[in-house]
């Protein structure tokens, strides 16, 4: 099992629509979890932390942690065609001081 | 208030030649991350460095990649005797602390070319 584990996509969603953006994570993935937003050529932006079982919202994206199912998801309301990007999820290893990410979700977002 | 430094920003090599990529942190950051990105894939983690200490370099080839982090001056990611299969995009990240709770701040990355 990958330790951080994505669908590469591509994820096509509406204008408007809410985009829903999924993570699954191994054991030695335990600590903290983070979303990126990666454009084309550039680099990875953090967008959304997350440290406890729960949501967390902040402005249009909320991010969902469930550590008994070990899965993460970041969900987009109200969806621009700015939010096409590659979605990076992340998470801290438990057993070093690093964190690991996944392949990556590509979102196209459509008029 | 300057960001995490990367440079050059692209590299072109001829195969069999030495690249040497450059990492300034964000001011504060003591602690800096190698990542390396190849076409359409995630980040892969490389190595750790805190100021004259290799952390964790769990994740660098054991031939021909070395990196530092000198007292003064930049982090450096050295590839010695380049082959095609390095062509890749290299991230650097810093931190404060060595908790991953901080999240990395990356910098905009150097695009090595092997031709």
């Amino acid at each position: 099992q990958k330790e951080v584990e994505q669908n590469s996509g591509p994820l096509s969603v509406p204008e408007g629509a809410i985009a829903s953006l999924n993570c699954t994570y191994s054991d030695r993935v335990s600590q903290s979890f983070f979303w990126y937003r990666q454009y084309s050529g550039k680099s990875p932006e953090l967008i959304m932390s997350i440290y406890s079982n729960g949501d967390k919202e902040d402005g249009r994206f909320t991010a969902q942690l469930n550590k008994a199912s070990q899965y993460v998801s970041l969900l987009i309301r109200d969806s621009q065609p700015s939010d096409s990007a590659t979605y990076l999820c992340a998470g801290g290893y438990s057993s070093a001081s690093k964190i690991i990410f996944g392949s990556g979700t590509r979102l196209s977002i459509r008029p | 208030n300057a960001g995490v430094m990367q440079n050059p920003r692209h590299l072109v090599r001829r195969r069999g030649q030495e690249a040497r990529l450059r990492c300034s942190p964000m001011k504060g950051h003591s602690h800096v991350y190698w990542y390396r990105q190849l076409p359409e894939e995630g980040l892969k983690f490389m190595v750790y460095l805190q100021k004259e200490n290799i952390i964790d370099e769990s994740g660098m080839p054991k031939e021909r990649f070395s990196a530092e982090f000198p007292k003064e001056g930049p982090s450096i990611l050295r590839i010695q005797q380049v082959v095609r299969g390095d062509s890749a995009a290299y991230f650097c990240a810093s931190s404060p602390g060595s908790s991953v709770s901080y999240g990395y701040t990356f910098g905009s990355g150097t695009r090595l070319t092997v031709v």
